[in-house]
């Protein structure tokens, strides 16, 4: 696509209950990052794909954040059993190839109520 | 991991002001992305510069890779211009904290 597209853009998700983000990446782009941004915040890094391989996932805040990119294109992040303070913008962001050059989404912004 | 401050951390300026602000880094980068993140969220590219000067309209930017500092330039400041101004070093695409900038009317 023309760029990376991310959806939903708003999701309201009651404590304790999972949710699943999607990320589309621009086409052709073989790397792909997940971002958090609480308000008021800088983005912080979650994990980086390259293809269908998730080479680092260390900015993860915990064993309840799980993300897939099973075809090398779209990617979901999945929150198991939200807490308030998941709540926040998640963005997504695509590259040609690795630490380069990168192209942000809209975001998802997560409220946990 | 690599540090990334960004100065000023708020900035208010009159329409059609000029501006620098600033990224510093605490270690070398592969690379250097500067970002303008709009009041709906967006966040827009700005300039991939990981080392020289580029200009696009009336902002440039400039990244001394050697001395671990890259500036942006805003020149005759408009109301659009409002936002949050980030840099993020490549090395892990690390953010940092903004510069909130309000130009007003």
């Amino acid at each position: 696509g023309a760029g990376v597209s991310q959806s939903p853009r708003y999701k309201v998700a009651k404590r304790g209950q999972d949710v699943a983000l999607r990320c589309d990446p621009i086409s052709g782009h073989v790397s792909l990052f997940w971002y958090q941004q609480a308000l008021g915040q800088g983005p912080e890094f979650l994990t980086y794909f390259q293809n269908e391989a998730q080479l680092d996932k260390s900015g993860l805040p915990s064993d309840r954040f799980f993300a897939e990119r099973p075809e090398g294109s779209v990617s979901t992040l999945k929150i198991q059993r939200t807490q308030q303070e998941d709540s926040a913008v998640y963005l997504c962001a695509s590259s040609l190839q690795g630490w380069t050059e990168a192209f942000f989404g809209q975001g998802t912004r997560l409220t946990v109520v | 991991g690599i540090q990334v401050e960004q100065s000023p951390p708020d900035l208010i300026l009159q329409e059609g002001a000029n501006s620098t602000l600033r990224c510093n880094f605490s270690d070398s980068v592969n690379n250097l992305q500067w970002f303008h993140q709009n009041p709906w969220g967006q966040l827009i590219n700005l300039f991939y510069i990981p080392s020289g000067t580029k200009q696009n309209g009336r902002l440039s930017a400039t990244t001394v890779a050697t001395e671990r500092y890259s500036l942006l330039y805003i020149s005759s400041s408009q109301t659009t211009d409002s936002g949050v101004y980030f840099c993020a070093v490549h090395n892990d695409m690390r953010f940092g904290a903004g510069t909130r900038l309000t130009v007003k009317p």
